[in-house]
């Protein structure tokens, strides 16, 4: 299980937010790796992956996305947020099975 | 460029099936795992099947023995055949690639809606 925190968030232009995700069990893989990830999803678009692993950001995301934990606690902060980032955010796991977080809501005040 | 076009969401009636499509195209299909994800209206994601690069399939409980997962690598697409459908089966579903590495979830077809009423 993945737990989101906040579930909704209101954030002013240019300031920073900040997401936490709890999983239930830690999610090293045999491999070695941790697979957590962050999505953001926009109104009736697909999700759009911003990190994978933890911390490592895709390609065309911009450096104002940053991902960072460990074992089981993980956080997605957004520095100099703008008006483009509202939307939803999940965490998912992928070392035992899928499973995603509830969804925080991103809007801007 | 890897890209994933869905096709067949529709309308459908309780009890009723389809079979939704995922043409993919800018990877090597036969060397992953892909997978099925749904989202209702106004709810989250969840995951729902996968199919591994060695055809070996995967379900979430509440749609086991009602859909069915394949992939036809000669035409690079993925199927899901979702029968006895019912209400709680209306969301639009996403297909995404799913291998175990850093691709995982990293590209997601643009969904497909199926409304069960």
């Amino acid at each position: 299980v993945l737990i989101q925190s906040p579930l909704s968030l209101l954030v002013t232009l240019g300031q920073s937010a900040s997401i936490s995700c709890r999983s239930s069990q830690g999610l090293v893989y045999s491999d070695g790796y941790t697979y957590l990830h962050w999505f953001h999803q926009r109104p009736g678009q697909s999700p759009r992956r911003l990190i994978y692993q933890v911390s490592s950001r895709d390609s065309g995301v911009p450096d104002r996305f940053s991902g960072s934990g460990s074992g089981t606690d993980f956080t997605l902060t957004i520095s100099r947020v703008e008006a483009g980032d509202v939307g939803l955010y999940y965490c998912m796991q992928g070392t035992d099975w899928y499973t995603f977080g509830q969804g925080t809501k991103l809007e801007i005040e | 460029e890897v890209q994933l076009v869905q096709s067949g969401g529709t309308l459908v009636q309780p009890g009723g099936s389809l079979r939704l499509s995922c043409a993919v195209s800018g990877f090597t299909f036969r060397a992953f795992a892909m997978s099925w994800v749904r989202q209702a209206p106004g709810k989250g994601l969840e995951w729902v099947s996968a199919i591994g690069k060695d055809d070996k399939t995967f379900y979430i409980d509440s749609v086991k023995g009602r859909f069915t997962v394949s992939r036809d690598t000669f035409e690079d697409t993925l199927y899901l055949h979702m029968s006895s459908l019912t209400a709680d089966d209306t969301a639009v579903y996403y297909c995404a690639i799913s291998p175990q590495g850093w691709l995982q979830f990293a590209h997601w077809g643009q969904g497909a809606l199926v409304t069960v009423s």
